[in-house]
């Protein structure tokens, strides 16, 4: 990817069970975004934490952040067969404007 | 939240026709578009960034003369792929921020819900 890599590639769950998505990134940035996509569809935004900040939570998706490290991880818990989806993580490089660069993603599948 | 309209959703066109998809700001003003790229199961590739009156800038590896950007008004850019071939069939997908707003470097960028390309 552009910008970095993220792990694992492929993850299967049984719905009820928590899911674990890590990014990380190149570059020094503004912001660390996460989007969900369903195959073939647009990008939902999911969450968006600033660079001062550690951890950030909204709804059953907990994130943190470690600049020092250049790594994010996306926690989705208590998942269902909804989740299924594409998760990418997307990062503001505090250099060269306003421009979003996307992690690799994570093929999540949530059997039911 | 803001809202980024794009169209077509999808479009099959014949090998060297061109193809232009728009992307429009609905509720706000931007000034800085973006347009990315997405193969199947691959992540989404930035190819160049769109600015309000002024030229397109391109990602590295992306030619200029093949994907031709304008951003006329503050609440569209066209994105035209020209004499388009089977390897341009893609996922096209748009992006804009609120340009009131970018300075304060935390807002999220608003996606367009992509435009699907086959070439013939």
């Amino acid at each position: 990817s552009q910008q970095g890599e993220e792990d694992p590639q492929a993850l299967s769950i049984q719905e009820g069970e928590n899911a674990t998505m890590n990014c990380s990134y190149k570059t020094s940035i503004n912001n660390l975004q996460w989007y969900r996509q369903n195959s073939g569809r647009g990008l939902v935004h999911l969450i968006l934490i600033r660079s001062n900040e550690r951890e950030k939570h909204s709804g059953r998706l907990r994130v943190t952040l470690d600049t020092s490290k250049k790594s994010s991880s996306l926690l989705i818990t208590a998942s269902r067969a909804a989740d299924t989806a594409s998760y990418f993580c997307a990062t503001d490089p505090s250099t060269g404007g306003f421009k979003t660069i996307f992690g690799a993603g994570t093929r999540l599948f949530v059997k039911a | 939240g803001a809202v980024v309209s794009q169209h077509p959703s999808w479009v099959i066109c014949k090998s060297g026709t061109s193809v232009k998809i728009e992307c429009r700001s609905l509720d706000f003003q931007a000034t800085t578009m973006f347009w990315y790229r997405q193969f199947p199961k691959q992540s989404l590739m930035l190819m160049a960034t769109s600015n309000e009156g002024s030229k397109a800038t391109y990602e590295q590896g992306v030619e200029k003369d093949k994907f031709l950007i304008n951003h006329a008004s503050l609440t569209l850019s066209t994105l035209t792929v020209t004499s388009a071939h089977p390897e341009d069939s893609s996922f096209y997908i748009c992006s804009a921020r609120d340009g009131q707003v970018e300075r304060l470097r935390d807002t999220e960028a608003f996606f367009g819900q992509g435009t699907r390309l086959t070439v013939v």
